[in-house]
């Protein structure tokens, strides 16, 4: 089954520790993205990728890193989490047929930081 | 910068009739608008794409206006049911991004 898959699910943590999302479509699409999600906000990008090795700023970045190594895998680092980054997550990919393709939603990461 | 713009408020309609979703955009000259639909707990899911050049796109009971001058897309659900209660979320889309609304809640009663 093509789908975009994001683990944990949930996850509760403290301020300060490092904690990474991941990540993962099995669609073989270039492109890869991170958003998040908070309410009366809408879906706010963090990060893109457009290939293997190649990452980008989206519109929400600081307090957060990416990473590329292989074209199925995107994780989404958190270095040193603040409440302020409490959200739900969503991974996204699309096929390489240009930027009006449908995007695939992973089903969310929510986190809470304490 | 970029605003989009949907109805903050829930859109309550009885079962049957035609829901009609609205998004407005400023500050922006998309290539193309597309809309999702998203359940509680549950990732956003395509619904449709309408692309600059094009007035209306249909698809099944949805149909989708894009209206560039106005800077407006219209979503339509006709013969709603109440299957169809969801968040209906619009995104502006540009090279390599897509800007999404808040979205709306649409509840489709019995």
């Amino acid at each position: 089954e093509a789908q975009v898959t994001q683990n944990p699910r949930y996850l509760i943590t403290v301020t300060g520790k490092k904690l990474t999302v991941t990540c993962s479509q099995n669609m073989n699409h270039e492109y890869m993205s991170w958003y998040r999600q908070d309410p009366g906000l809408g879906l706010r990008q963090i990060y893109y990728s457009m290939n293997v090795e190649v990452t980008d700023k989206g519109d929400v970045p600081e307090g957060y890193k990416v990473s590329r190594k292989e074209k199925r895998n995107f994780p989404l680092i958190l270095e040193s989490p603040s409440p302020n980054q409490t959200s739900l997550y969503f991974c996204a990919s699309r096929p390489p047929s240009g930027g009006a393709s449908e995007q695939f939603f992973g089903p969310g990461t929510r986190l809470t930081v304490l | 910068s970029q605003k989009i713009e949907q109805n903050s408020e829930a859109l309550n309609i009885q079962e049957g009739k035609t829901a009609t979703l609205t998004c407005n955009y400023t500050n922006y000259s998309p290539a193309y608008l597309q809309w999702y639909r998203q359940d509680p707990g549950r990732g956003p899911v395509f619904l449709l794409l309408i692309r600059e050049n094009e007035k209306e796109k249909r698809k099944e009971r949805l149909k989708v206006t894009f209206d560039t001058t106005l800077k407006q897309s219209l979503f339509h659900i006709t013969a709603s049911q109440p299957a169809d209660s969801a968040t209906y979320l619009c995104a502006l889309g540009g090279y390599n991004k897509l800007i999404f609304g808040a979205g709306t809640r649409l509840a489709v009663h019995p």
